[in-house]
């Protein structure tokens, strides 16, 4: 297995470029989200997806279009590419959790994409 | 006011001493994990737990429900411990998606 699957490792864009980050993964994980890691701050979650079909958004979602169209990917684009949305980028996946609490199991990331926006 | 607070933020430690890293949430939860991102800036996760402590090699997480607080132990510690360690909650209630990150707390293990 592959795990989950993230490229471009880098990225150099210009303002107002449009581009796609890619995510994969072959686990057949119903969840999976993607993150941005600002320096001097916490992972946060820009959207997320609980299964084929169904996309929702996180706390950081501007800028931002996701799609689900098989349970395996989950893109990110980027619409009009803006220099705050220079960062580090994550995809993560995990299976459904257990029990009435319905909590996440265990996380497993992309190697990240390095994202600037000049 | 952060909902999940990490300490120390910065922590340098000799080969062989036992580590503490803590976490503090003000959050409902229904389950915390403990992250490690390396230097390379890949993310592996290292527990996940609703209830108690859990146990992993060196590794020991443990979690107080009551009292909001988690925490992380590396006994014996290694230079290939060096790390960020990412606490990281799930709102209670929330969807699957309403992760929480703390800011990380760096470890650097001298040898």
């Amino acid at each position: 297995n592959a795990g989950v699957t993230q490229t471009p490792k880098f990225q150099v864009l210009k303002t107002g470029q449009s581009m796609t980050l890619q995510c994969a993964q072959d686990m057949n994980h119903e969840y999976m989200s993607w993150y941005r890691q600002d320096p001097g701050m916490g992972l946060r979650l820009i959207h997320y997806s609980v299964g084929a079909g169904i996309t929702d958004q996180g706390e950081v979602p501007n800028g931002y279009n996701v799609s689900r169209s098989t349970t395996e990917d989950f893109p990110l684009r980027l619409l009009s590419a803006a220099p705050s949305q220079t960062s580090v980028y994550f995809c993560a996946s995990s299976p459904p959790g257990q029990g009435p609490l319905r909590a996440n199991e265990k996380l497993f990331f992309g190697s990240g994409t390095q994202l600037s926006v000049l | 006011k952060n909902e999940v607070e990490q300490s120390p933020q910065n922590l340098t430690a000799q080969e062989g001493e036992f580590i503490t890293i803590n976490c503090s949430y003000s959050v409902g939860i229904s389950a915390l994990h403990w992250l490690q991102q390396h230097p390379g800036g890949g993310i592996v996760s290292l527990f996940m737990l609703s209830s108690g402590k859990k146990k992993h090699g060196r590794l020991i997480a443990t979690i107080n429900i009551q009292e909001k607080h988690s925490s992380l132990h590396i006994t014996a510690s290694h230079p290939r411990d060096s790390a960020v360690y990412i606490c990281a909650v799930a709102n209670y209630g929330g969807s699957q998606g309403n992760l929480i990150f703390g800011k990380g707390t760096k470890l650097s293990v001298k040898p």
